[in-house]
């Protein structure tokens, strides 16, 4: 198993452009969340999926969109890039719900936005 | 309040002594409890969850004090490939949302 994917590794944008990052597992986990990490912070929650054709808000929502068309996939997209939006961003996937469950993330994507 | 709070160090420990670290959490209806480990520049993975008995895992010892609202970690005989970042990581909102505390930054010193 590959666990979870993330594309791509590195991004940069500029002010105003809009980008999907892809996120994949093959572990046929229901659950599935986008995180950002910035400096002095703890990993903040963006957006979740309890399963295909379920999405749910998180901590911080504004500026990005998901969508769930499969088990396997969750990408995320931000609608019109801003330098707020400079962060890495995780994937993470997990069997069930995150009360007893291992989350399993995905290597990060390392976004700039000048 | 923070939903999670720990110390981010760094806690510099030399190679061989035990180093332990707490982390307090604001939600009393809070139902489960992780450490994650996460090395520079990488994700985090998952450490140990935290049960109300306390768990041990080899040289790594977790805690849940459920009156005073903390977890702790406590890692003996430290090596160096024990630098790294711990995360403390409380279920606080129900079944599908995490909350991370910013991490206990660890560094083990020859």
């Amino acid at each position: 198993n590959a666990g979870v994917t993330q594309t791509p590794k590195f991004q940069v944008l500029k002010t105003g452009q809009s980008m999907t990052l892809q996120c994949a597992q093959d572990m046929n986990h229901e659950y599935m969340s986008w995180y950002r990490q910035d400096p002095g912070m703890g990993l903040r929650l963006i957006h979740y999926s309890v399963g295909a054709g379920i999405t749910d808000q998180g901590e911080v929502p504004n500026g990005y969109n998901v969508s769930r068309s499969t088990t396997e996939d969750f990408p995320l997209r931000l609608l019109s890039a801003a330098p707020s939006q400079t962060s890495v961003y995780f994937c993470a996937s997990s069997l069930g719900g995150t009360g007893s469950n291992e989350q399993y993330f995905g290597p990060g994507t390392r976004l700039t936005v000048t | 309040r923070k939903e999670v709070e720990q110390d981010p160090g760094p806690f510099n420990v030399p190679e061989g002594a035990t180093v332990a670290f707490n982390c307090t959490y604001s939600n009393s209806a809070s139902q489960s409890f992780f450490w994650y480990r996460q090395d520079c520049r990488k994700e985090p993975k998952l450490l140990m969850s935290v049960y109300s008995s306390g768990n041990e895992d080899g040289r790594f010892t977790a805690q849940l004090n459920r009156a005073s609202q903390y977890i702790s970690l406590l890692i003996r005989d430290s090596k160096l490939s024990d630098s790294a970042t711990y995360l403390c990581v409380v279920n606080s909102y129900g079944n599908n949302r995490l909350a991370f505390g910013k991490g206990n930054q660890v560094v083990v010193i020859p």
